[in-house]
């Protein structure tokens, strides 16, 4: 399909160990964006890449989270050393462009559980 | 410090029983007011984006409207398939591209 392609769509994990979320965003996007959604919150903004600039990691929450999107497209979100309140939903997004009020486009998510 | 707040947070409605989901903001230079459906497990689907007070959407049985201080998704004789929550969500001008989100609206449509 033409779409945001998460993996794995779930992934259960025990504390204390790394996970990587993997990300191929839509085809000729050059913004994408990680996302967070938490059992009865909002989606919780985490970082954002724009072509070759850097990264805007100001929503990561520890600095157990790290990202890293390579030659411009797939992009990967590592949390290491998992904590359980670290569970949810990551989603990720990609857009046509950077510019605030261009439509952004959300995969499936990946759904974490940490146990 | 850019606030989305919507209500109500769950809405049961009857298969034809229209009504309005809101969307309350404060926001330093809106650059985009965005409405968005989740079904349960899925990621968000875009709806509309709307820009500027008095602007309006439609789309099917949905119609979104934007003042300076909320917006409104009103569903026009809903069906069962319209149930979802439906987040909104603002682009600011103080960060050109994070989107903040409110928590959502559950609606259930009983046929």
């Amino acid at each position: 399909g033409a779409g945001v392609s998460q993996s794995p769509s779930n992934k259960v994990t025990e504390k204390g160990k790394d996970v990587e979320l993997r990300c191929d965003p839509i085809s000729g996007h050059t913004a994408l964006y990680w996302y967070r959604q938490s059992l009865g919150q909002g989606l919780e903004f985490l970082i954002y890449f724009q072509g070759n600039s850097a990264p805007d990691k100001s929503g990561l929450p520890s600095d157990r989270f790290s990202a890293e999107r390579t030659g411009g497209s797939v992009s990967t979100l590592t949390i290491q050393r998992t904590q359980q309140e670290d569970s949810a939903v990551y989603l990720c997004a990609s857009s046509p462009q950077a510019v605030s009020g261009n439509t952004i486009y959300f995969g499936e998510g990946s759904w974490l559980t940490v146990v | 410090e850019d606030q989305v707040t919507q209500s109500p947070e769950a809405l049961r409605l009857q298969e034809g029983e229209s009504s309005s989901l809101n969307c309350s903001y404060t926001v330093s230079g809106l650059r985009g007011l965005f409405w968005y459906r989740q079904d349960p497990g899925k990621g968000p689907e875009f709806l509309f984006t709307l820009y500027s007070a008095g602007e309006e959407k439609e789309k099917e049985r949905l119609k979104a409207t934007l003042t300076k201080k909320e917006s409104f998704l009103h569903i026009t004789a809903p069906k069962p398939e319209d149930s979802a929550t439906y987040l909104c969500a603002l682009g600011s001008g103080g960060s050109n591209y994070k989107l903040t989100f409110g928590k959502g609206t559950l609606l259930t449509v009983n046929p």
